[in-house]
């Protein structure tokens, strides 16, 4: 059926290295697979996207990259810092269905 | 939060009354959603709109109804509030369906008692 598995579920870095959170996905006709980080009190945000006619996408700190045949997505963060610390969620989209699924979210901490 | 606010942003309601949640968008969008967020479940998705009165259900339908009179509001409805409806609602919208970017709003945190 239609899922996303998200892990891990909490992780903890040291400021300034890197972080890396890892989804995968059941639906092989899955075509788009956003990132969004949610801060206290707040709405989800997207972060970035990767649709899946690419293996890897850049945005400053941000990557994410895509593995189809193995229905797998990560997102790295480098160089973190304090301003990282948040709620990540993955998603995919499930478009026979018209809808995106939502993984379970990974609770980032930055240590000092 | 790209347009979009929820009304009311807290309630507090007793098991078995009504309560309804409203959306609002200025971005002219087509496409609504609700969604309620759990610990341990990320985001669910409860109902959602592909234009003025057109609806759908979503994965955790059972126990809400929505309607969409107008492009800009969305409504979400408990006709009967259970415990088990505790949670926080996030409204989203989207210009079109699957590919593309869902925009949330701040959220409404619902309380049963």
């Amino acid at each position: 059926g239609e899922n996303v598995e998200q892990h891990p579920s909490t992780l903890s870095v040291q400021e300034g290295d890197s972080a890396v959170i890892k989804c995968t996905y059941s639906d092989s006709a899955s075509n788009y697979f956003p990132w969004y980080k949610q801060e206290l009190g707040k709405g989800p945000q997207l972060i970035i996207d990767i649709r899946s006619n690419v293996g890897e996408k850049k945005d400053q700190r941000i990557a994410v990259t895509l593995n189809k045949t193995a229905k797998h997505f990560s997102l790295h963060i480098t160089e973190t810092q304090p301003e990282d610390s948040a709620v990540y969620f993955c998603a995919a989209d499930y478009s026979s269905a018209s809808k995106i699924i939502f993984g379970s979210g990974t609770r980032l901490s930055i240590r000092p | 939060d790209a347009g979009i606010t929820q009304s009311p942003r807290h309630k507090v309601t007793e098991t078995g009354t009504p309560v309804t949640l409203r959306c609002h968008q200025t971005e002219n969008h087509r496409y609504m959603y609700w969604y309620r967020q759990d610990p341990g479940h990320g985001l669910r998705l409860i109902h959602y709109s592909y234009g003025v009165k057109d609806t759908d259900k979503g994965e955790v339908s059972d126990g809400y109804s929505v309607s969409r009179s107008k492009t800009e509001d969305f409504l979400l409805t408990l006709e009967s509030a259970t415990s088990s409806q505790t949670s926080v609602y996030f409204c989203a919208i989207s210009e079109g369906q699957g590919l593309d970017t869902q925009y949330f709003g701040p959220g409404t945190r619902l309380t049963v008692l």
